[in-house]
């Protein structure tokens, strides 16, 4: 069964700082990895899908990157702004189906 | 358009009423999903409809009944809920299978 960890739970910084969050999973057979940003009671936004063939992903400030192999994908979002703030999830799912397991995600402040 | 749209935004009922959650997508997404979300916590998979078919029933109560009219919608029905159903149910959809999935704001449901 997959298990999908994020470390730390909670993450707090001055603005303009790097934020680096990272993802771990147990079962590297993943089609691809997918990480989203939520903000308290709204749904979540889709930031990045890396896809299992892929070593790295980026969008403006973000960059996320994947190492099936050792389990894990960072997600790199660079000179932080305040609107940063929010949870970050990331999610997998499994080689066949389209059942997404999610890690307990990051909670983030970025202080002015 | 990455728009997933849910109705209502906020639900009060008592455990013997009878409720509809609404949720709509204009991407032709052909798969759709109901996701439950308890505070702190992250999503949970309720049900998969591919196709307009029931693909994945996570072993939800029969309190809960899913269905997909057409392509673009997806319903929740709610019948005889426990106080401890009150959370954030989030509606997602996605091209097809394993590809990125794009969620809708949320129904806030509160069960008294």
């Amino acid at each position: 069964k997959q298990e999908v960890t994020q470390i730390p739970a909670a993450l707090s910084v001055p603005e303009g700082e790097n934020l680096v969050l990272n993802c771990s999973f147990t079962d590297s057979a993943i089609y691809n990895l997918q990480w989203f940003r939520q903000d308290p009671g709204k749904g979540l936004t889709s930031l990045l899908l890396i896809q299992s063939s892929q070593r790295e992903q980026t969008s403006g400030r973000l960059n996320a990157s994947l190492d099936k192999s050792s389990g894990r994908s960072t997600l790199y979002i660079a000179a932080s702004q305040p609107g940063d703030s929010a949870t970050y999830l990331c999610a997998v799912p499994p080689a066949a189906g389209n059942k997404l397991t999610f890690g307990g995600g990051t909670r983030v402040l970025v202080k002015p | 358009d990455t728009e997933v749209t849910q109705t209502p935004k906020h639900l009060v009922m008592g455990m013997t009423n009878k409720k509809s959650l609404k949720c709509e997508q204009h991407m032709g997404h052909r798969a759709m999903y109901w996701y439950k979300q308890k505070a702190k916590k992250p999503p949970e998979l309720m049900f998969v409809y591919s196709y307009e078919k029931l693909s994945i029933n996570e072993s939800v109560p029969s309190r809960f009944s899913p269905e997909c009219p057409n392509s673009s919608l997806l319903n929740l029905h709610l019948h005889a809920l426990q106080p401890e159903d009150s959370a954030l149910y989030l509606c997602a959809s996605s091209q097809g299978m394993e590809t990125e999935q794009y969620f809708g704001p949320g129904t806030r449901l509160t069960v008294t």
